[in-house]
């Protein structure tokens, strides 16, 4: 149990367009989702923390204009990296944490989504 | 402040020995603790959660918890050339996760 998809798997996008990634709490409700970038050889970058039918909550630096998420339902949450620059180019992950149980207690990874910004 | 402390490595240890992985934390309210491993371009992998203090043990990993002494570390027995990944360290205080930078582990066959 507690298997969280990402989709896309990889995207190569031109500069200026904007990319949606998906993030799906397959067998349970995932009441809180976060969002991750990791760059190359670096460690794990908390982006956003989002709960089901709230606005994310952004850490410091990270601009919520140009990185929208949306967390409409208890299984579903989307990262969309606007107007995206070369600099964007990351491995984006998502993790999920569910409402009741162990599920409640611990994260479970997306597979990532890899971005390239062209 | 960092919140998590682990040695970056890199750690090298021969097949079929013991890897010791260790992780500090500052913050005493931390109620959970958590290793994933990392494999290169992949996402974490939970493979242990400890919440109370000593050994909790599975299959060829255990973890161990002192909350006194503010650290908690893994122990991979046997160690397998497939165990070689970068493993983090994560506390969950309140509804806040907090990751440790990773430790980089290579098992040399």
């Amino acid at each position: 149990g507690a298997v969280v998809s990402q989709h896309p798997s990889w995207v190569i996008c031109k500069s200026g367009t904007s990319v949606k990634i998906e993030c799906r709490s397959l067998d349970f409700q995932a009441t809180t989702m976060f969002w991750y970038r990791q760059f190359p050889k670096q460690s794990l970058m908390l982006m956003a923390t989002s709960n089901e039918g709230s606005k994310a909550t952004y850490e410091q630096g990270v601009e919520k204009d140009k990185f929208l998420i949306n967390h409409a339902s208890l299984t579903l949450s989307t990262l969309t990296v606007t107007s995206a620059h070369p600099e964007d180019s990351s491995f984006y992950i998502c993790s999920a944490r569910g409402s009741a149980g162990e599920i409640y207690n611990e994260q479970f990874f997306g597979p990532g989504t890899r971005l390239t910004v062209l | 402040q960092k919140e998590v402390e682990q040695n970056s490595g890199p750690l090298s240890v021969p097949e079929g020995a013991i890897a010791s992985l260790n992780c500090t934390y500052s913050d005493r309210g931390s109620q959970s603790f958590f290793w994933y491993r990392q494999y290169s371009g992949k996402s974490p992998e939970l493979i242990m959660s400890i919440y109370s203090n000593g050994d909790k043990e599975d299959g060829r990993f255990t973890a161990q918890l002192n909350k006194a002494s503010q650290y908690v570390s893994l122990l991979i027995r046997d160690s397998q050339p497939s165990d070689s990944a970068t493993y983090l360290c994560a506390r969950k205080s309140g509804n806040q996760f907090y990751f440790g930078t990773g430790t980089s582990l290579t098992v040399i066959p």
